[in-house]
């Protein structure tokens, strides 16, 4: 059974730094891995998708990199500002039209 | 604008008592999905659906129930067998094949009374 694992639990950091946050899953046999963010009390938006055949997407200021072999994906933040504070999720999904399976996220509070 | 609406925003269950959650799209999305949010915890699927009229069980579908008569349409039943039903719950939709990412509604939080 896929498993998704994010540390840290929770990244505290100063304005203006840049910052990697980690994913790593079980089964590397992944139609896709995506990334999302979800503040306090609301749904999930989603910020970038990978698919299985590629290493990386950019979206701005954010890069997620994905190496299926190792079962590992980064999303990096650069620039950081206090309005990135937020939890990320990242899921992967299967193939077969498997649901999602997500981690548990990255709790990121960037201070002014 | 496209997108998934989810009613109400927040909800009281007295014990003994069934209550639905409903949750819209208008996005011709095929799939649709049940999860349940903890403090601390990710999120846990509850129910999909990937066509009109068939439903399959997450990985905490005891005490839930659902319906898929319409396509834009994914209603969730938590009923009294659901001991610990405090939660916020997330709906979302998705096309089938997976090369596009999935929505989210805005969830609605469920409290005991």
């Amino acid at each position: 059974k896929q498993e998704v694992t994010q540390i840290p639990a929770a990244l505290s950091v100063p304005e203006g730094e840049n910052l990697v946050l980690n994913c790593s899953f079980t089964d590397s046999a992944i139609y896709n891995l995506q990334w999302f963010r979800q503040d306090p009390g609301k749904g999930l938006t989603s910020l970038l998708l990978i698919q299985s055949s590629q290493r990386e997407q950019t979206s701005g200021r954010l890069n997620a990199s994905l190496d299926k072999s190792s079962g590992r994906s980064t999303l990096y933040i650069a620039a950081s500002q206090p309005g990135d504070s937020a939890t990320y999720l990242c899921a992967v999904l299967g193939s077969g039209n498997t649901p999602l399976v997500f981690g548990k996220g990255t709790r990121l509070s960037v201070i002014a | 604008d496209g997108g998934i609406t989810q009613s109400p925003k927040y909800l009281f269950r007295k014990e003994g008592q069934n209550v639905t959650l409903s949750c819209e799209q208008n996005l011709n999305h095929d799939a649709m999905y049940w999860y349940r949010q903890d403090p601390g915890q990710g999120l846990r699927l509850i129910y999909y659906s990937q066509i009109v009229n068939d439903f399959q069980k997450g990985d905490i579908a005891e005490g839930y129930s659902v319906s898929r008569e319409k396509k834009e349409s994914f209603p969730l039943t938590v009923t009294s067998a659901q001991k610990n039903p405090t939660a916020f719950y997330l709906c979302a939709s998705s096309i089938l094949g997976g090369d596009q990412p999935q929505h989210f509604g805005d969830g609605t939080r469920l409290s005991i009374l």
